[in-house]
């Protein structure tokens, strides 16, 4: 069966912290990763690609690690307006006809 | 910023009636895709759609949904006749279908209620 798995939260922290999201899929021949957020009641918003060698942006940074089929997301410096669902998504077929496959969700709440 | 737009935001219909969900996805987009969310669940994979026909569909999209391009701008969703469990809420999406990592963007989505 094709998973997604993500940490279950919830993650609440204070302002400026670094906190840190892992996730693990089980489909080897994933092609494509994603971090969506995904505030209560909207639609999920695309935050980054994640690509093998790992990528950056701004105070956002993700990490791929295809033996271990894990993927991370790390986000420093956290603000309030950071606080959402942060949903992990990996396209398991590969090629824009195929579908994403969403992590349940990892909870952030940032405090004062 | 181009972006996905769907109607209507919120459908409230009875058990056994027909509705149908609309979408524009981005213009220069070419694949689009039909996701659905329960209030608490997981987003969940419905349907893609390229070229006019289907490209793959979910164990959910079963006889009761169909999906339809009827011009060069809407996408739909029809869902025959509704039951309780269709209550949720569905997402549009769309991809310019680029390598390599085939972004999808979502519309923000129709609250079906089903009574």
């Amino acid at each position: 069966r094709k998973e997604v798995e993500q940490d279950p939260g919830p993650f609440n922290v204070p302002e400026g912290a670094t906190v840190a999201f892992n996730c693990t899929y089980s489909n080897s021949a994933s092609q494509s990763f994603f971090w969506y957020r995904q505030d209560c009641r909207k639609e999920p918003k695309l935050l980054m690609s994640v690509y093998s060698s790992g990528n950056e942006d701004g105070r956002f940074t993700a990490q791929l690690n295809r033996a271990s089929q894990y993927i991370s997301l790390l986000i420093r410096d956290s603000k309030l307006s950071d606080s959402a669902t942060y949903l992990c998504v990996v396209n398991m077929d590969g090629g824009s006809q195929g579908n994403l496959i969403f992590g349940k969700g990892t909870k952030l709440s940032v405090k004062p | 910023e181009p972006e996905v737009t769907q109607t209507p935001s919120h459908q409230v219909t009875q058990m056994g009636q027909e509705v149908i969900l609309r979408c524009v996805p981005i213009s220069n987009h070419l694949y689009f895709y039909w996701y659905r969310q329960i209030l608490g669940q997981k987003v969940e994979f419905l349907v893609s759609f390229y070229n006019n026909e289907i490209s793959e569909k979910s164990e959910i999209f079963d006889d009761q949904f169909s999906v339809e391009r009827p011009d060069g701008s809407n996408f739909t969703l029809k869902i025959r006749s509704t039951k309780l469990e269709d209550s949720a809420m569905y997402f549009c999406a769309s991809s310019a279908g680029t390598a390599p990592v085939y972004e999808q963007y979502f519309g923000p989505g129709t609250r079906l209620t089903v009574t």
